[in-house]
């Protein structure tokens, strides 16, 4: 694709309720990045995949935050269980390789709200 | 551990003025630096990089941004600002382990007056 798309732009949900967010990487890019960013903070990485591969899910804050990325294209984010703390921008990246030398593409980001 | 620190949340500059935002780490080896800015509504948009190399780097929008390793900074500069220059600024310095992992600073917002 042309750049690098999230949805739904906007959730609203109710703590307890489970969210799905999704990011669509661009098409030849073999990495994708998740990043969390609260008001007024920069973004803090959560996790990321090489392909189907995910090398490093340090970030995730609990049990309760998974991603998939199954067919080494689409990502998802699922967030179980939400709480009120988990409300925050979600942002996905995707880059031609990995490695920091490949410039990260960053999508327009998922705003969640928990009421 | 990594770190980044932005110093000023918000800064204010005057259409034309000269603009510079800080931006200090915290890494043992040559890091890869990065300056992003976003802009309302819109994705993290990469302004520049430092890798290795001339330690003064160019970026789009006019901007510049400069490596010194004594003070570990990598300061954003622009020499005249510009109203759709008004945003918010994220220094960002790649992990260790060059996964593109990238740590960020919390942001300055910047307003600029007419």
């Amino acid at each position: 694709g042309a750049g690098v798309s999230q949805s739904p732009r906007y959730k609203v949900t109710k703590r307890g309720q489970d969210v799905t967010l999704r990011c669509d990487p661009i098409s030849s890019h073999a990495t994708l990045y998740w990043y969390q960013q609260a008001l007024g903070q920069g973004p803090e990485f959560l996790t990321y995949f090489n392909y189907e591969a995910q090398p490093d899910k340090s970030g995730l804050p609990s049990d309760r935050f998974s991603a998939e990325r199954p067919e080494g294209s689409i990502s998802t984010l699922t967030i179980q269980r939400t709480e009120q703390r988990d409300s925050a921008m979600y942002r996905c990246a995707s880059s031609l390789e990995i490695g920091g030398s490949h410039e990260q593409y960053f999508g327009p980001g998922t705003r969640l709200t928990v009421t | 551990a990594q770190s980044v620190t932005q110093p000023d949340i918000h800064i204010t500059v005057s259409e034309g003025a000269s603009l510079e935002l800080r931006c200090n780490y915290s890494y043992g080896a040559t890091p890869y630096l990065f300056w992003y800015v976003q802009s309302p509504g819109q994705g993290l948009q990469l302004l520049l990089k430092y890798f290795s190399g001339d330690t003064l780097v160019q970026g789009i929008k006019g901007f510049e941004a400069e490596f010194k390793r004594s003070q570990s900074s990598f300061n954003l500069r622009k020499p005249s600002v510009h109203w759709s220059d008004a945003a918010e600024y994220f220094c960002a310095v790649g992990a260790s382990g060059n996964t593109g992992k990238l740590i960020f600073g919390q942001g300055t917002t910047l307003q600029v007056k007419p």
